[in-house]
């Protein structure tokens, strides 16, 4: 079966500008998360999303993040006024019930704001 | 908090040697334990992971890794490394009582393994 999807692969775009990043989990997959990968550094959880509600948006690093997801099915993840900061790989994860159990990841996007 | 933290940020090392990468980890609870491999090119994928049981896990492609409560660790092993496991390792752990397990990762560890 397809495994998690994530479009578009790389996205550069300007200092202001908002992006979108899209997330594809498998299939029957309830839990959803995303998360973030500087240059150099390990990942930084941002959002968990049980269903289509987000139990946890700790991670999220300020307002200007924002995520939500359709259902058990795709999920946004929009960052608006992006800045330089914001450049990494945004990688998005699932797993069936969000309890012990593997999550599977996805290719990532990998965002440069310039 | 949750932190983890591998000691290692780049190994380089020759073909049939043996590989050990650090991983310790800061948590007062119970904790599920993971290590993740990312290959050139490819997806973040797991390695092995720790739930409960018997402290030493076996994973894929020859890996294990053991579990030392006493010393919050879960070092990786490979008894004799092959060219095609160069890649970055991620050492991760959640916290069991966490809503949505979310992961904590550890920097990372880029592996070279020269021909």
């Amino acid at each position: 079966g397809a495994g998690v999807s994530q479009s578009p692969s790389n996205k550069v775009t300007e200092k202001g500008k908002d992006v979108e990043l899209r997330c594809d989990p498998i299939s029957g997959h309830t839990a959803l998360y995303w998360y973030r990968q500087r240059l150099g550094q390990g990942l930084e959880f941002l959002i968990y999303f049980q269903g289509n509600s987000a139990p946890d948006k700790s991670g999220l690093p300020s307002d200007r993040f924002s995520a939500e997801r359709t259902g058990e099915s795709v999920s946004t993840l929009t960052i608006q006024r992006t800045q330089q900061e914001d450049s990494a790989v945004y990688l998005c994860a699932s797993s069936p019930r969000g309890t012990t159990e593997t999550q599977y990841f996805g290719p990532g996007t990998r965002l440069l704001v310039l | 908090a949750q932190s983890v933290s591998q000691h290692n940020h780049h190994v380089i090392l020759s073909e049939a040697a043996s590989l050990e990468l650090g991983c310790n980890y800061s948590y007062g609870g119970t904790v599920n334990l993971f290590w993740y491999v990312q290959y050139p090119g490819q997806h973040l994928q797991l390695l092995l992971k720790y739930f409960s049981g018997d402290p030493l896990v076996k994973g894929i492609k020859g890996f294990e890794a053991e579990f030392i409560k006493s010393k919050f660790s879960f070092n990786l092993r490979k008894p004799s490394v092959q060219w095609s496991d160069t890649a970055e390792y991620f050492c991760a752990v959640n916290a069991r009582k966490a809503a949505g397990n979310k992961l904590t990762f550890g920097g990372g560890t880029r592996v070279l393994v020269k021909p």
